[in-house]
């Protein structure tokens, strides 16, 4: 069964630190690589989409891919309370195969 | 607006009495799927489908079924509800070039 697992959370930064966010899968032949963000009671909203291996950067937020190493992580550069959410790492296989969501990863951020 | 409908948002009903929860979306995506969170479970999938007619269990379809007739829409069938099916519902939407999921505002349900 494909898997896709999170570092286990609660995550605690300070605000204007990085918050880095891990996730590994099991199946080699996945192809899309996701993250979203949920607000407690909130619908997921997508915050990055990546393809291929390296990096990938939008404003704060940085996807990192390895595909050889089976690892997706989010890194969330100067961190603000407004980031304080449930992270959810989603994975995709080819085109027509099913999503696989990862537990999530609670992050909060202090003020 | 490009965006994946939910209807109803909130919805109290009681044991056995069958409910419809639809969904629609307006942006042609091949990709529907149901999703129910329960608090510490994360998002466990019900139902999901390729395409029109092609429809696949997920993790968790005992209780439910769905269709889907046409491409924008995917309705969510309880025909018995029972209790332990109170929860918040999800419904998304991909196009599978991409696959980024859009997802509907949620459904609550609570089975009395």
């Amino acid at each position: 069964q494909k898997e896709v697992e999170q570092n286990s959370g609660p995550l605690s930064v300070p605000e204007g630190a990085i918050a880095s966010l891990n996730c590994t899968y099991s199946d080699r032949g996945s192809q899309s690589f996701f993250w979203y963000r949920q607000y407690s009671g909130k619908s997921p909203e997508l915050i990055m989409s990546i393809y291929s291996n390296g990096d990938k950067e939008d404003g704060r937020f940085t996807a990192q891919l390895n595909k050889a190493s089976q690892y997706v992580s989010l890194l969330i550069r100067d961190s603000q309370p407004s980031d304080s959410a449930t992270y959810l790492c989603a994975v995709m296989g080819n085109y027509g195969q099913n999503f696989v969501f990862g537990p999530g990863t609670r992050l909060s951020v202090l003020p | 607006e490009a965006q994946v409908t939910q209807n109803p948002r909130y919805l109290i009903t009681v044991t056995g009495k069958k409910l419809t929860v639809t969904c629609s979306q307006n942006m042609n995506h091949e990709y529907m799927s149901w999703y129910r969170q329960d608090p510490g479970l994360g998002l466990r999938q019900i139902y999901y489908s390729m395409n029109v007619e092609v429809t696949d269990k997920g993790d968790v379809p005992e209780g439910y079924k769905v269709s889907r007739k046409e491409k924008r829409n995917f309705p969510l069938i309880l025909e018995s509800p029972s209790p332990n099916q109170t929860s918040l519902y999800f419904c998304a939407s991909a196009g599978l070039l991409t696959g980024e999921l859009f997802f509907g505002e949620g459904s609550r349900l609570t089975v009395l």
